[in-house]
């Protein structure tokens, strides 16, 4: 069972629109960490956030949002006045306390296209 | 340079053949993981290594895969009698901590195609 899902494959919006990709997750351990990388066509992962399974609290980076609600097991992404720059796969994943730290469960990916 | 090196950037090979991927992680980290991206299967991890040793080796998918990390720095992952299903592009990931629980630094990636 895929333990992290990115229901969304492909998103496009056009530049200053608002923009939310979705996260689920599924896991039996208490403790955990949720992360979100962004893939731009380099192939370079780049780190954006992580959160642990204790911390609730909602973050705000710039333009960059992130909901994580324990009670749906989701840790939704949202990019506020978006950008062609932020055009990239984005992926969630999830790193279990009860395996290997930094073994990440990555969900599929969400390709993001920003229009000018 | 300072983030995590790869190489080579890209490699085809032809089936049978053995290739090996080189991955140079950030000065100092003691963590390094390798990963596989492709288009059927996502992103899976592979294999991880603390200093020289790697206590979780469960992602590896066949016995023609293996790595080794010396000096607890470079990894070399290699791929013996390579099959079409190989193909993929090969990521190293390195971390400053124990087991990772901070932030993965990846490198760019290998990208392999056995033809």
């Amino acid at each position: 069972a895929q333990k992290v899902t990115q229901a969304q494959t492909e998103i496009s919006v056009v530049e200053k629109e608002d923009v939310t990709l979705d996260c689920v997750y599924e896991t039996r351990d208490t403790t955990y960490y949720l992360f979100w990388y962004k893939q731009p066509p380099s192939g370079e992962l780049v780190f954006l956030i992580r959160r642990n399974s204790f911390d609730e609290q909602n973050e705000i980076s710039g333009r960059y949002s992130w909901n994580f609600q324990k009670s749906t097991s989701s840790f939704n992404f949202t990019i506020t006045a978006s950008q062609v720059v932020d055009s990239a796969v984005y992926f969630c994943a999830l790193s279990e306390i009860g395996s290997t730290l930094g073994r990440l469960y990555f969900g599929r990916g969400t390709q993001l296209t920003v229009w000018p | 340079g300072a983030g995590v090196s790869q190489s080579p950037s890209n490699k085809v090979t032809e089936k049978g053949k053995d290739v090996e991927l080189r991955c140079d992680p950030i000065s100092g980290h003691t963590a390094l993981y390798w990963y596989r991206q492709s288009l059927g299967q996502g992103l899976e991890f592979l294999i991880y290594f603390q200093g020289n040793s790697a206590p979780d080796k469960s992602g590896l998918p066949s016995d023609r895969f293996s790595a080794e990390r010396t000096g607890g720095s470079v990894s070399t992952l290699t791929i013996q009698r390579t099959q079409q299903e190989d193909s993929a592009v090969y990521l190293c990931a390195s971390s400053a901590r124990q087991g990772g629980t901070g932030e993965l630094f990846f490198g760019e990636g290998s990208r392999l195609t056995v033809l």
